[in-house]
């Protein structure tokens, strides 16, 4: 059973960067047929996906328009693990953050499956 | 398009059959496969459905899903009170290179 165990901070000070990590069990971050992806969900803008990263001979990452000139995903391998990390917060970046595995069976075929169980992230002086 | 369209509620009494619809275009429910996630309050969305139709083990078969064009929908039949949620729909979008999820439907018991 693959699960996946978020952890970081819950307060974030304007203009700081925020960091995340997902420690996977049960799977390899190195896994051919699946991607690793940040979502986070706001009541002003719903679920929304922020960025995926995944390993197909090489690390490849993917980052949704809204924030790709502030965030990155990075995987570590010897943890098994990935990060989050979104610079030059703001107020409306505050979020429950969640990390998720997608498993891939074809290019249009993907579902995220499991999440990780969220993190609140308040950005606030 | 940035998100797939949901009705924002639908209620029905226990029994029931309740649909939900999310409406997309061309670049993502059009050409690739539709999920459907189940979210109880304070938790993290859960799978419900993949590849349009497919209900993970442990999924009631109560609840089915269909695709058509740009669109898809969730059934609940024979609704009971647990099934109170909010649901949301995901697609991935060619153009986009991102996942677009529903705008999210909450689901009501009366």
């Amino acid at each position: 059973q693959v699960q996946l165990q978020q952890s970081g901070p819950g307060l974030v000070k304007p203009s700081q960067t925020l960091s995340l990590t997902c420690a996977i069990s049960g799977d390899s971050v190195s896994n051919n047929n699946t991607t690793w992806d940040w979502i986070r969900q706001s009541p002003s803008r719903g679920l929304e996906w922020l960025g995926r990263t995944y390993y197909r001979s090489k690390w490849y990452n993917d980052y949704a328009r809204s924030v790709r000139s502030r965030i990155t995903i990075n995987p570590d391998t010897s943890k098994n693990q990935f990060s989050l990390q979104l610079n030059s917060v703001t107020p409306e970046d505050t979020a429950v953050y969640y990390c998720a595995r997608v498993f891939q069976t074809a290019t249009y075929a993907k579902w995220f499956d499991p999440w990780g169980q969220g993190t609140l992230v308040t950005v606030s002086s | 398009q940035s998100v797939l369209t949901q009705p924002p509620s639908a209620s029905g009494t226990p029994g029931q059959r309740v649909t939900i619809s999310c409406s997309g275009g061309n670049f993502n429910i059009g050409r690739n496969a539709v999920n459907w996630f189940q979210q109880l309050p304070g938790t993290a969305p859960k799978l419900l459905i993949y590849r349009n139709d497919q209900r993970p083990s442990g999924v009631p078969d109560r609840f089915s899903a269909s695709k058509s064009g740009t669109s898809a929908s969730l059934a609940i039949s024979g609704l009971q009170s647990e099934d109170e949620a909010y649901y949301y729909c995901a697609a991935w979008d060619d153009r986009l290179n991102g996942c677009l999820f529903g705008t999210g439907t909450e689901v009501t018991v009366l």
